[in-house]
């Protein structure tokens, strides 16, 4: 089962950023916090992930607050090509288990 | 470089009819994924290898659904006397090796009528 909680919707206007949350309250001390996101009818392409501190990279910035029960994905300059499903997913790197549980996301919706 | 390929993109079949499934994983990703996606839901995890030997095939709703991956890299989703409900996407992933970050393909889309 998924061990995320993300609001089902967001919208964001173009050229502000987009904040997206993530509750994952029962996140063990191995699991790393993956962001994945989903254009209509394409495969989920992977974002950016991180263990305690904030990560950012060319596509965005991730913030785990200190006790890692919550994250959020930020996407400084949104654009109407970021409208898609975002997932949040925690994952053990050093597990034998190799799945991803990807709950039903947030889908951001873009407007010019 | 190249990113995981999968083929055919669609694929229309009759119910009761085997399919196939083909996934070309990024060159020297040890570990392959597959995962099923039905409308309105996330990827739903069906199963993965290490190397050439599944080492977790729970995600397999059923013994109709079989995958082999014999080299080591190309793998193939083999699903007999398909049935209405097998329509979905069915999306592979690669990673360097066990627990890394995965990368998607595009999916193929299977619809049994």
């Amino acid at each position: 089962d998924a061990k995320t909680t993300q609001p089902p919707s967001m919208d964001c206007a173009e050229g502000r950023a987009a904040n997206l949350p993530c509750n994952h309250s029962t996140i063990s001390g191995n699991e790393y916090v993956y962001w994945y996101r989903q254009i209509h009818s394409q495969g989920p392409q992977y974002i950016i992930h991180g263990l305690k501190n904030n990560e950012t990279n060319e596509m965005a910035s991730l913030i785990i607050t200190e006790d890692r029960k919550s994250s959020t994905l930020i996407l400084p300059h949104a654009t109407l090509r970021d409208t898609a499903v975002y997932y949040c997913i925690v994952a053990d790197r050093g597990s034998t288990l190799g799945r991803l549980y990807f709950g039903r996301g947030t889908q951001l919706t873009v407007w010019p | 470089g190249a990113g995981v390929s999968q083929t055919p993109s669609n694929k229309v079949t009759e119910k009761g009819k085997y399919v196939e499934l083909r996934c070309d994983p990024i060159s020297g990703h040890t570990a392959l994924y597959w995962y099923r996606q039905s409308l309105g839901q996330g990827p739903e995890f069906l199963i993965y290898f290490q190397g050439t030997g599944a080492a977790d095939d729970s995600g397999l709703p059923n013994d109709r659904f079989f995958a082999v991956r014999p080299e080591g890299s190309v793998s193939t989703l083999k699903i007999q006397r398909t049935e209405r409900g097998d329509s979905a996407v069915y999306l592979c992933a690669s990673s360097l090796t066990q627990g890394d970050t995965q990368y998607f393909g595009p999916g193929t889309r299977l619809t049994v009528l």
